[in-house]
């Protein structure tokens, strides 16, 4: 077990709706990424947040957009859902210290119809 | 952008025989990951290469990351039941934002 945890484990959503996904960090970790994984195929990277502040960004339209707490917990929040957001959304939290180990949480089904 | 392709896309052995998936970057990485993911489950973190050349084993795995820190190796010896799932490498160019190969899907005939 990584110690990251992530809510709701599975989500059904319709085309045009909001949601927001939740992820804790392994204690100790200031660094989460998030990822979304379609079916069949390798994680694709979203964003990264420091410190509670966007340190990095993938090919993602503005309607993913993302919050870190002081706490170091984080959202994920999507916007205007289409059918090809349907997907395993994972985090990921480290520390920025040069190791670059990423530790995985389950994953939060999302299936939009 | 970067690019991690990975070969095979699948791949089914026989109990006991061996099994090697192969990472390729079109630029240099900063260090290389790879990860194994069970059905149904996340990806879990096997090892991090950082060095040229470097070459690190795990019991039955062993990986490669190339002179050129463009290209990376996983090969499993005597596969078993319990190594099934599918093989991701990741490579990271600045920080720890990874780009992920599409995996080798890795099944095993008992």
């Amino acid at each position: 077990e990584t110690g990251v945890t992530q809510s709701p484990t599975h989500l059904i959503k319709t085309r045009g709706q909001q949601v927001t996904l939740r992820c804790s960090s392994q204690s100790g970790h200031n660094t989460v990424s998030w990822y979304q994984q379609a079916l069949g195929q390798g994680p694709q990277f979203i964003f990264q947040y420091y410190r509670e502040e966007e340190n990095g960004r993938g090919n993602f339209p503005p309607r993913f957009s993302g919050l870190q707490f002081p706490n170091y917990s984080s959202e994920l929040n999507v916007n205007a859902l289409e059918l090809d957001d349907s997907a395993l959304y994972l985090c990921a939290s480290s520390l920025l210290d040069g190791t670059d180990t990423q530790y995985f949480g389950p994953g939060t089904r999302l299936t939009v119809l | 952008g970067q690019q991690v392709m990975q070969i095979p896309q699948y791949q089914h052995v026989q109990e006991g025989e061996d099994f090697t998936t192969y990472c390729n970057s079109s630029t240099t990485l900063s260090n290389i990951q790879w990860y194994k993911q069970r059905p149904g489950g996340h990806p879990v973190f096997l090892i991090q290469l950082v060095k040229s050349g470097e070459v690190k084993k795990q019991k039955r795995l062993t990986f490669q990351f190339g002179e050129a820190k463009k290209n990376s190796s996983l090969h499993i010896t005597a596969t078993q039941t319990t190594d099934v799932g599918t093989y991701f490498c990741a490579g990271a160019w600045a920080g720890n934002m990874l780009t992920f190969g599409g995996g080798t899907r890795l099944m095993v005939k008992p």
